[in-house]
């Protein structure tokens, strides 16, 4: 079982919907990330947040927009998204905002596999 | 720009058999990492590289990284079908900034 939490598992959304997506976790882990991933393609980094401010944005569009309400939760919000954007979004967390100080690898959720039609 | 290049992408093995996937990354990083992700499913951590000369074993997987050379291998011994999956090298550049290879997708058959 993962220890980092996201809801929905499956979403399914029109383009001009708004909808969000959760990531939880409760290791006390100060650094949360956003990937998304493409069918067959390795998962591609989106968002990083470190002790709540966001620290990496990968020239990601404003359709997608990330919330980091306090340390153990993160959200993306989503809004006029377009076909492209269907995938299969990771949460994952980190215990520093460093990952070269620290012997771990990142902790992923299970996904919300997204749809919009 | 940063790349991370696996090879093979595709690997298709009878059980009982070995075989290497390699990893190379273009720029200096101090940490290597190996993932594995069933189907439809998240990203499972199988090792965390930490220097030069690194070796990790568990069970029929073992891999090493050579930060000289820039290449980490993830050894297959005596594949078998449970291993089925594709397996991702990572680093990480400028703290917890961390980028994928290609990933490999791994068919061991019987």
């Amino acid at each position: 079982d993962t220890e980092v939490t996201q809801t929905p598992k499956h979403l399914v959304m029109g383009m001009t919907n708004k909808k969000s997506l959760k990531c939880e976790q409760h290791m006390g882990h100060r650094a949360m990330y956003w990937y998304k991933q493409k069918a067959k393609k390795p998962p591609e980094l989106m968002f990083v947040y470190s002790y709540e401010k966001l620290s990496i944005n990968e020239s990601v569009p404003s359709r997608f927009s990330p919330e980091c309400p306090n340390s153990s939760l993160l959200n993306l919000h989503l809004h006029a998204l377009q076909p492209e954007d269907s995938a299969l979004y990771l949460c994952a967390s980190s215990p520093t905002d460093s990952l070269s100080s620290y012997n771990s690898p990142l902790h992923f959720g299970n996904g919300t596999r997204l749809t919009v039609t | 720009e940063l790349k991370v290049e696996q090879n093979p992408l595709f690997l298709s093995m009878q059980e009982g058999k070995n075989y290497t996937i390699y990893c190379n990354y273009s720029t200096t990083s101090d940490r290597l990492y190996w993932y594995r992700q069933d189907p439809g499913k998240s990203l499972e951590s199988l090792f965390v590289l930490l220097s030069n000369g690194a070796v990790k074993q568990e069970g029929r997987l073992m891999a090493s990284l050579d930060t000289k050379a820039r290449l980490s291998t993830l050894h297959i011994t005596a594949a078998v079908h449970d291993l089925s999956a594709t397996y991702f090298c990572a680093v990480t550049i400028n703290n917890n900034d961390m980028r994928f290879g290609a990933g490999t997708r791994l068919t061991v058959k019987p």
